[in-house]
């Protein structure tokens, strides 16, 4: 079936550390991807997407790029901050409009 | 924010009783979902709606029922709680499914 696989948390790092979280995908058809992040207490809020193969989201300085050779939409982001800790979660939908699929979520913790 | 809003934030209640669980837009959005989110789970599709009256299962609906009597309600009905419906559940609204979701800030219910 479709599903998202995210790789395990928690994951710890120091301020202005390169972080990448690795989602990878399994889907019958041709998925958009997304990324969403919530912070403690709070809902998911979409962070970026990407709606085809090569394309690239981005948004507050996190990046991700579809990658179907690889079936893979890894998320980065080249110096982070305090305030980036939180919980990210990998999603897909086939575009029916009807059902994402989440990932497990993956913890974010940066120490200053 | 996108005008979502779900009520109680928090809820205790007693195995055997129904609980219902109300999540409302001022967004005027056709689609609505109600997701369950667990440690190790990530999130898991209850139900969702895509239009007044029209609504339909998702993955972990049994035990579940729902009613959409107007554009901007939908309402989540545990018919008789139990433990394992312990959770903290999400309303979702989308008009379009590129633009992703937007969630609201979770109901956390405890089944005693």
């Amino acid at each position: 079936g479709d599903s998202v696989t995210q790789m395990e948390g928690p994951v710890t790092l120091s301020e202005e550390a390169f972080l990448t979280i690795n989602c990878t995908y399994t889907a019958t058809g041709y998925p958009s991807l997304f990324w969403y992040v919530q912070y403690p207490g709070e809902g998911l809020q979409l962070l970026l997407k990407a709606t085809k193969a090569d394309d690239k989201g981005s948004n507050k300085g996190f990046e991700a790029t579809y990658r179907k050779e690889t079936t893979s939409f890894h998320l980065e982001k080249g110096s982070v901050q305090v305030s980036d800790s939180a919980v990210y979660f990998c999603a897909l939908t086939l575009n029916t409009g009807n059902q994402f699929y989440f990932g497990t979520g993956t913890s974010l913790t940066v120490i200053p | 924010d996108a005008g979502i809003t779900q009520s109680p934030r928090h809820k205790v209640t007693e195995t055997g009783t129904p609980v219902t669980l109300r999540c409302h837009q001022t967004e005027n959005h056709r689609y609505m979902y109600w997701y369950r989110q667990d440690p190790g789970h990530g999130l898991r599709l209850i139900h969702y709606s895509y239009g007044v009256k029209d609504t339909d299962k998702g993955e972990v609906s049994d035990g579940y029922s729902v009613s959409r009597s107007k554009t901007e309600d939908f309402l989540l009905t545990l018919e008789s709680a139990t433990s394992s419906q312990t959770s903290v559940y999400f309303c979702a609204i989308s008009e379009r499914w590129e633009e992703g979701y937007t969630f609201g800030s979770g109901t956390r219910l405890t089944v005693v």
